[in-house]
């Protein structure tokens, strides 16, 4: 079935320490994932995305990592800062042609202690 | 223009209101999304809107009705809810599959 879920619910790392949130999905077909980072009261802010044809993908300061053979996916937060605490959630593309939604995953929150 | 904005951003209502929810985006995006989160929860999915017509409807009670006027709005319309009906309730729109989403900051809805 479609489910997207993450390894720990919570993850606490001191400032300058490199974070990894991992997570796990279920449906081999799914094409597309992508990474959330949601800060309280406020909506889901895109952080990243990757395509299935691609193994790592970069943007400043953060790298995403699909292995498609275990079907896992992982956030990697490099030189963390205070500003990175936040819910952070990964979602998958999912649904059929003309209907297709994103799958959320059931978020690890992230502290960054000083 | 990267933005999807939402009015309001608070909201109370009694089980016997009716209200309306608003989210506008300025983006050309043709996929328009309305999510429900409760807290600690991700974003649950309610409806979506693809080239303005209505193409997911995930079950949700008829309590809530959305409308899509156009291809830069949407609107939540909103009767007779029930208390566990409070949560953030989240706009998002986006080019079409396999594009990054693109949410707003939300509306925050008590039902008393």
């Amino acid at each position: 079935g479609e489910s997207v879920g993450l390894h720990l619910p919570t993850l606490s790392v001191q400032e300058g320490d490199n974070s990894i949130i991992n997570c796990a999905y279920s449906n081999s077909a799914s094409d597309y994932f992508i990474w959330y980072k949601q800060e309280s009261g406020k909506g889901p802010q895109f952080i990243i995305d990757i395509r299935s044809n691609m193994d790592k993908r970069q943007g400043q300061r953060v790298t995403v990592l699909l292995n498609k053979t275990v079907k896992h996916l992982s956030l990697q937060i490099a030189a963390t800062q205070p500003g990175d605490s936040a819910v952070y959630f990964c979602a998958e593309e999912a649904g059929v042609q003309g209907a297709q939604k994103l799958v959320f995953g059931q978020g690890t929150r992230l502290t960054i202690n000083p | 223009d990267t933005e999807v904005t939402q009015t309001p951003k608070h909201l109370v209502m009694g089980m016997t209101n009716k209200k309306s929810l608003k989210c506008e985006q300025h983006m050309g995006h043709r996929a328009m999304y309305w999510y429900k989160q409760k807290a600690k929860k991700p974003p649950e999915l309610m409806f979506v809107y693809s080239y303005e017509k209505l193409s997911i409807n995930e079950s949700v009670p008829s309590r809530f009705s959305p409308e899509c006027p156009n291809s830069s709005l949407l609107n939540l319309h909103l009767h007779a809810l029930q208390p566990e009906d409070s949560a953030l309730y989240l706009c998002a729109s986006r080019k079409g599959a396999g594009y990054e989403q693109f949410f707003g900051p939300g509306t925050r809805l008590t039902v008393l």
